[in-house]
């Protein structure tokens, strides 16, 4: 069974752009969430999406936004890009949207902002 | 506020039992706490998940006392190759995901 996809692995932007991440959930997982990775903040909760609805959401600005589809893919957008936004941006998929949170993670999307 | 503390850093040997403590207060009554494993340029790996008391599996065992404020993941005869950061994940009584800042292991020869 393949793992949680993550494209693109890495990325390069400046000050201001946009991106947009994307995520493949592993075939049948509903639930994905994403993940910021830091050195200095470590892993913070961005947000959970489970049937193309956000069930859950961290403490980040509305720069950050995220949304899936009926394939329970997902994308992840940030607005107005800024320099501390330099992270691995990782993103987990489970079967369904419980407290039984045995995650995979996928490898991640390292952005870096210039 | 939900907090979840663990230690920076352990070192251990080889073949040694490792138990690493994470705090956790006001986390959500009903929701489990996960524990992962990372290493470098990849992402976390499941290592075991519970509720309450004692939970085992092929790799670790997961002991959760009854006021679930803390939880210690146990490593039994740890190898070079469980060199890694090991996280813990609770969920806090307003749904938030709160992983601990994470626990470095080194494992010497």
């Amino acid at each position: 069974k393949a793992g949680v996809t993550q494209t693109p692995r890495y990325l390069i932007k400046t000050r201001g752009q946009q991106v947009t991440l994307s995520c493949s959930p592993i075939s049948g997982h509903r639930s994905v969430s994403w993940y910021q990775q830091t050195p200095g903040q470590g892993l913070q909760f961005l947000f959970e999406y489970f049937s193309e609805t956000q069930r859950n959401k961290g403490n980040f600005p509305g720069r950050f936004s995220g949304r899936q589809f009926s394939n329970s893919r997902s994308e992840m957008n940030v607005s107005t890009l800024e320099l501390g936004d330099s992270a691995l941006y990782l993103c987990a998929s489970s079967l369904s949207a419980t407290e039984d949170y045995e995650q995979y993670f996928g490898p991640g999307t390292r952005l870096t902002v210039t | 506020l939900a907090k979840t503390t663990q230690p920076i850093s352990m070192d251990s040997y080889e073949g040694q039992e490792v138990n690493i403590t994470c705090s956790h207060n006001n986390i959500a009554t009903n929701d489990y706490i996960t524990w992962y494993q990372q290493f470098p340029s990849q992402g976390p790996r499941f290592i075991i998940q519970g509720y309450k008391t004692k939970v085992t599996n092929e790799v670790a065992s997961l002991f959760i006392p009854a006021d679930r404020k803390s939880s210690t993941l146990s490593l039994p005869r740890v190898s070079l190759s469980d060199t890694a950061v090991y996280y813990c994940l609770a969920s806090s009584n307003t749904g938030k995901l709160i992983f601990g800042q994470g626990t470095t292991l080194q494992v010497k020869p």
